[in-house]
């Protein structure tokens, strides 16, 4: 069964530091996003991105993240200059519109801990 | 933002019973809703959904129902199973928009 993957599984930074999160999404998809979650608290949206453009964005999603898809798998966050507060579990997901549903698909996420 | 609220934190059911977990949401303009199971260190997966012009949907032993005017969901699980012991996220999705809003999750432990 096809499924999102998520690189790498945990990810340690200093506080200033740029981090990429790598994620390939579901081959036929043509929704991504981008959620995360704080320990102990809810699930967050962050982004969303279809036909190579952010469709979507969050309160969350502010000037210091980014999101790209480089080539025809790959869909990457990039957090410019990361802060003690961006310590999370990030989410990447992908859902087919067209089957009318918009159900997303989580990958196994990527725990950020910024030092 | 306390669109969605799942308000048990826990709950506890013998093996074979019915599980029922429940989920609030306060925007009308939901027009689609989802169950989500997550294990630890795994992202959620995804169980069922309902659109905002039925009222149940079922899918084996998962049944989720919606109640508009009250503006609550439910998920039945029958008979429920050990594997079934995970935290269930309700999500829902705003009509027009993509991003799915998330309640804060149920422990659900299925005790044999």
């Amino acid at each position: 069964e096809p499924e999102v993957t998520q690189t790498p599984s945990h990810q340690v930074t200093q506080m200033g530091q740029e981090v990429i999160l790598r994620c390939v999404p579901i081959s036929n998809h043509l929704y991504f996003y981008w959620y995360r979650q704080i320990l102990g608290q809810k699930v967050e949206f962050l982004v969303s991105f279809y036909n190579n453009e952010i469709s979507e964005k969050s309160e969350i999603f502010d000037d210091q993240f980014s999101v790209e898809r480089p080539d025809g798998s790959n869909f990457t966050l990039k957090i410019r200059s990361t802060k003690l507060e961006d310590s999370a579990m990030y989410f990447c997901a992908s859902s087919d519109k067209s089957s009318g549903s918009n159900e997303q698909f989580f990958g196994p996420g990527t725990r950020l801990t910024v030092l | 933002d306390q669109q969605v609220k799942q308000n048990s934190p826990s709950l506890s059911v013998q093996e074979g019973r019915i599980s029922i977990l429940n989920c609030d949401y306060t925007n009308s303009m939901f027009d689609y809703f989802l169950w989500y199971k997550k294990y630890p260190a795994e992202g959620p997966t995804f169980l069922i959904s309902i659109s905002s012009i039925k009222d149940k949907n079922e899918d084996g032993r998962f049944t989720v129902f919606l109640n508009k005017s009250a503006k609550h969901l439910s998920l039945h699980i029958v008979p429920s199973q050990p594997g079934d012991s995970a935290v269930y996220f309700c999500a829902a999705r705003i009509q027009g928009a993509q991003k799915l809003v998330f309640g804060q999750g149920t422990r659900l432990t299925i005790n044999p």
